[in-house]
């Protein structure tokens, strides 16, 4: 039940692109194809922005975009704007109905 | 519009008891899995618990179990998490969210929970 690692922050100016890594172990990450990711505004609950390594619920922008290889995923947000400045966390289904979160990264706008 | 709402935070010394209740509306509780998270002052997200949807099943992270209960009933389309034997490190926001069959979807506004003497 080790937190799954992030790196602690990214930035990049307007427009350009970020990505986010994840790195678990072959119990979470690398076990299921059950990796998700949330985006945290300051005093806000978290918000579901990718789910199923891949996918992203109704409403969230095409500028998310999630994939996996192996034990790491990753989270690429392009064409970044202002109101993507927040914390992101991943997570992973783990088995027995837990999961582990990662150790969150905060994503700076220029 | 799915909708889950904690209550029963607060301030409570250090081997203290709370009970947390989240209520939920909006979709068919007694199908979902439904999971407590927690995020301590300045730190990153923590899975805490999770109840089945018929509560025959409960799983706990390590650092909780033999303290915290989580229970459910589907009648009044409720979760609680009763916390015993707190310690000044189970001070956070918690957090319960629906459990959508192997990732967590919507998340509760939080209630606040500070163990200090």
């Amino acid at each position: 039940q080790s937190a799954l690692t992030q790196p602690p922050s990214a930035s990049g100016s307007p427009g350009q692109s970020v990505t986010i890594s994840c790195t678990g172990t072959s119990s979470d990450v690398g076990g299921y194809n059950y990796v998700s990711w949330f985006q945290q505004h300051p005093g806000k609950a978290p918000k579901l922005i990718i789910y199923e390594v891949t996918t992203r619920p109704s409403g969230v922008p095409d500028r998310f975009s999630g994939s996996k290889s192996g034990n790491t995923a990753s989270l690429t947000v392009s064409g970044l704007q202002a109101e993507d400045e927040a914390d992101y966390y991943c997570c992973s289904y783990a088995g027995s109905s837990s999961y582990v979160f990662g150790t969150g990264t905060k994503v700076t706008v220029l | 519009e799915v909708h889950l709402v904690e209550s029963g935070g607060t301030l409570v010394q250090p081997g203290g008891s709370l009970r947390l209740s989240c209520a939920a509306s909006g979709f068919t509780f007694s199908s979902h899995s439904i999971t407590w998270v927690r995020q301590a002052p300045g730190k990153g997200l923590e899975w805490v618990a999770n109840i089945k949807q018929d509560e025959n099943e409960r799983y706990y992270v390590d650092s909780v179990k033999g303290r915290f209960t989580i229970s459910r009933d589907n009648a009044k389309n409720s979760v609680y998490l009763q916390m015993n034997s707190l310690r000044a490190e189970d001070t956070a926001v918690y957090y319960c969210a629906r459990d959508y069959f192997f990732y967590i979807d919507v998340w509760g506004k939080g209630t606040t929970v500070t163990v200090s003497s």
